[in-house]
């Protein structure tokens, strides 16, 4: 069974950093690229990163470039995020993604929420 | 404001036939395949519809997708009370190297 569990969520000051970590089982995960959804409270989702299965290619949407970072350890079956000079319309649920064949997601985590606070 | 543009609420009565609209341009819609997800409150997505039409495995047949120029929209015959949930549509854009998403629509069951 294909498991994806996030942690790592919480609250952080604006300015803060954080880094998300998401555990996959049940599946070689080293053959699919994977990705981060984040969704507001009350909102709609939005996709954030996402990595290739070897890590070569990486990209970001523009409301995170340069402050958020996708990597993966294929070795330990893990993705993560790294988020820097977080603000409060950050504030949201982060789910990890596997992507399957159709440029979709076809399995999620439950999300970890983190908050952006002063 | 939302790439992909869906009704913000949509409703029926058990048995019905409903239909969700995604709207899109010819950057993502018009070019890329259409996904359809499914969440309830408190609940991670799931994928409902990928591909414009294929159901994943587990999802009724009550389900279906379809897909012309730049919009796409989402039938869920026989509704039941338990379809009651946010549905949302994505695609690829090539510009972003990554989906977009609609806003979502609500869906009530009466």
């Amino acid at each position: 069974e294909v498991q994806l569990v996030e942690s790592g969520g919480g609250l952080v000051k604006p300015g803060g950093s954080l880094r998300l970590s998401c555990a996959a089982s049940g599946f070689t995960f080293s053959r699919y690229s994977m990705n981060w959804v984040r969704q507001a409270p009350g909102k709609g989702l939005e996709w954030v990163s996402s990595i290739s299965s070897s890590g070569s290619y990486i990209y970001h949407a523009d409301s995170v470039k340069g402050r958020f970072t996708i990597s993966r350890d294929n070795a330990k079956d893990s993705l993560y995020l790294q988020m820097n000079s977080l603000r409060a319309d950050d504030t949201a649920v982060y789910y990890c993604a596997r992507e399957g064949s159709g440029e979709d997601f076809d399995y999620w985590g439950q999300g970890t929420l983190v908050s952006v606070s002063s | 404001q939302s790439v992909l543009t869906q009704p913000p609420s949509a409703s029926g009565t058990p048995g019905q036939r409903v239909t969700i609209s995604c709207s899109g341009t010819s950057s993502n819609v018009g070019i890329n395949t259409i996904n359809w997800y499914q969440q309830f409150p408190g609940r991670a997505p799931k994928l409902l519809i990928s591909k414009d039409y294929q159901r994943p495995s587990g999802v009724p047949d009550r389900f279906s997708g379809s897909r012309s120029g730049t919009s796409a929209s989402l039938s869920i015959s026989g509704l039941r009370s338990e379809d009651e949930a946010d549905y949302y549509c994505a695609a690829w854009y090539e510009s972003l190297n990554g989906p977009v998403f609609g806003g979502g629509t609500k869906l009530t069951v009466l």
